[in-house]
């Protein structure tokens, strides 16, 4: 399969642990958004990189949350103290110019239960 | 404040008709407008996106029609299909850096 891949899939956690999510995207993909999803809502950005830059950050998201794509590839994002708020799907999603015009893949996500 | 306003939250059609969703948008500088379909338990699918400049796109059962004088954009889905049963989210963009989904539509196709 060579979609968009994330690992976990899901993880519980206790409220103030850290967690670390990553996100495998499509091969040559260069670009490679985060977003986070609760229950009845769609998508919210979190942020996006292209290559190894990270050139767009949502205001909503806290101090808390930190992304890294260190070589351009693979992506990881996370959370320091989690807390109850947290919990949500966080989805992942690669796209490149020359497909759709950075038509976006998802992945199937991680869903973070916080408790 | 929610970019994307989409309406109905939930859907209910027979086998055979025609739902349509629609969204609303306030950013004049939106410049991509996708619709993904979601099932349980996985990532959001791309089924077809529009641009500003065009009116209307088809992709088999699946038709866009967008407004730019309105800022609105549909979807219809022809001939539904049980299959079709889902969550539909409308999106926009400017140059896909950042996109803006909308709440969603929870559709149901009965048989």
């Amino acid at each position: 399969d060579t979609g968009v891949s994330q690992n976990p899939r899901h993880k519980i956690t206790k409220r103030g642990q850290n967690v670390t999510f990553r996100c495998d995207p499509i091969s040559e993909h260069n670009r490679l958004y985060w977003y986070r999803q609760t229950l009845g809502q769609g998508p919210e950005f979190l942020t996006y990189f292209q290559n190894e830059a990270q050139l767009e950050k949502s205001r909503l998201l806290s101090d808390r949350f930190s992304a890294e794509r260190p070589k351009g590839s693979f992506s990881t994002l996370e959370i320091q103290r989690t807390e109850q708020g947290d919990s949500a799907m966080y989805l992942c999603a690669s796209s490149h110019p020359g497909l759709g015009l950075y038509e976006q893949y998802f992945g199937p996500g991680t869903r973070l239960t916080v408790t | 404040q929610q970019q994307v306003k989409q309406s109905p939250q939930s859907l209910i059609v027979q086998k055979g008709g025609i739902p349509i969703i629609n969204c609303a948008y306030e950013n004049t500088a939106f410049d991509y407008f996708p619709w993904y379909q979601q099932f349980p338990g996985k990532g959001p699918a791309l089924l077809i996106a529009i641009r500003p400049d065009v009116s209307e796109k088809k992709e088999g059962r699946f038709t866009i029609s967008f407004n730019k004088s309105a800022k609105q954009f549909s979807l219809h889905i022809m001939d539904s299909q049980p299959g079709d049963s889902a969550t539909y989210f409308c999106a926009a963009s400017i140059s896909r850096n950042q996109f803006y989904f909308g709440t969603g539509t929870s559709l149901t196709v009965i048989p």
